[in-house]
């Protein structure tokens, strides 16, 4: 099965506090890749990042970090001193390659995080 | 314009109106797509274009009708929909479609809703 589990439904923190959405995936493909998308309430998805299987590498940009571990099937999120503006819905996302033109990006049902200042 | 555009933003409509959506990405893509986002689901993915030709429809009622006249234009044409059609309708669009993951780009969606 192919699949995205955002567990957290909800997240409230205050600001400055340091906060982790988990994402945990399931595919049987060897070649797969993973992002992670934030939607503000103005309804668009902004794309945050792109990350594929051979790459284990945890990555960094500003105040926002990502860990992935194939080991647990897992790519977290991490934002470092929270702001008002990461209020949002965040999604995990998984595109399987599993070949053929018909492959489908799917998504974790997202995660509500409330910054309060 | 840059990105991914989308009109309207908003619509009302009636279950025995007729009505479109439109996107238009201007990120020289040749995939696109149309996803459907309800409350409390994940996003469903309902079609897909590549080079203009139609490689996916996810068993979308056929009151859902997608044109794709280009690769920068794709159009959701709605006809007697449901009121559990309303929902936020994305467009994406990315460099291919089913090619090594590429990422898709979203535009801000059009809030439907169906009385």
């Amino acid at each position: 099965a192919q699949k995205v589990t955002q567990a957290q439904t909800e997240i409230s923190v205050v600001e400055k506090e340091d906060v982790t959405l988990d994402c945990v995936y399931e595919t049987r493909d060897t070649t797969y890749y993973l992002f992670w998308y934030k939607q503000p309430p103005s309804g668009e998805l902004v794309f945050l990042i792109r990350r594929n299987s051979f790459d284990e590498q945890n990555e960094i940009s500003g105040r926002y970090s990502w860990n992935f571990q194939k080991s647990t099937s897992s790519f977290n999120f991490t934002i470092t001193a929270s702001q008002v503006v990461d209020s949002a819905v965040y999604f995990c996302a998984l595109y399987p390659r599993s070949g053929g033109a018909t492959n489908k990006l799917i998504f974790g049902t997202g995660t509500l995080l409330a910054v309060q200042p | 314009e840059t990105g991914v555009t989308q009109t309207p933003r908003h619509l009302v409509m009636g279950m025995t109106n007729k009505k479109s959506l439109k996107c238009e990405q201007h990120l020289g893509h040749n995939a696109m797509y149309w996803y459907k986002q309800s409350a409390k689901k994940p996003l469903e993915l309902m079609f897909v274009y590549n080079f203009k030709e139609q490689t996916e429809n996810n068993s979308v009622p056929s009151r859902f009708s997608p044109e794709c006249p280009n690769s920068s234009h794709l159009f959701l044409h709605l006809h007697t929909l449901q009121p559990e059609d309303s929902a936020l309708y994305l467009c994406a669009s990315s460099p291919l479609a089913g090619g090594s993951g590429e990422t898709q780009y979203f535009g801000p969606g059009t809030r439907l809703l169906v009385l």
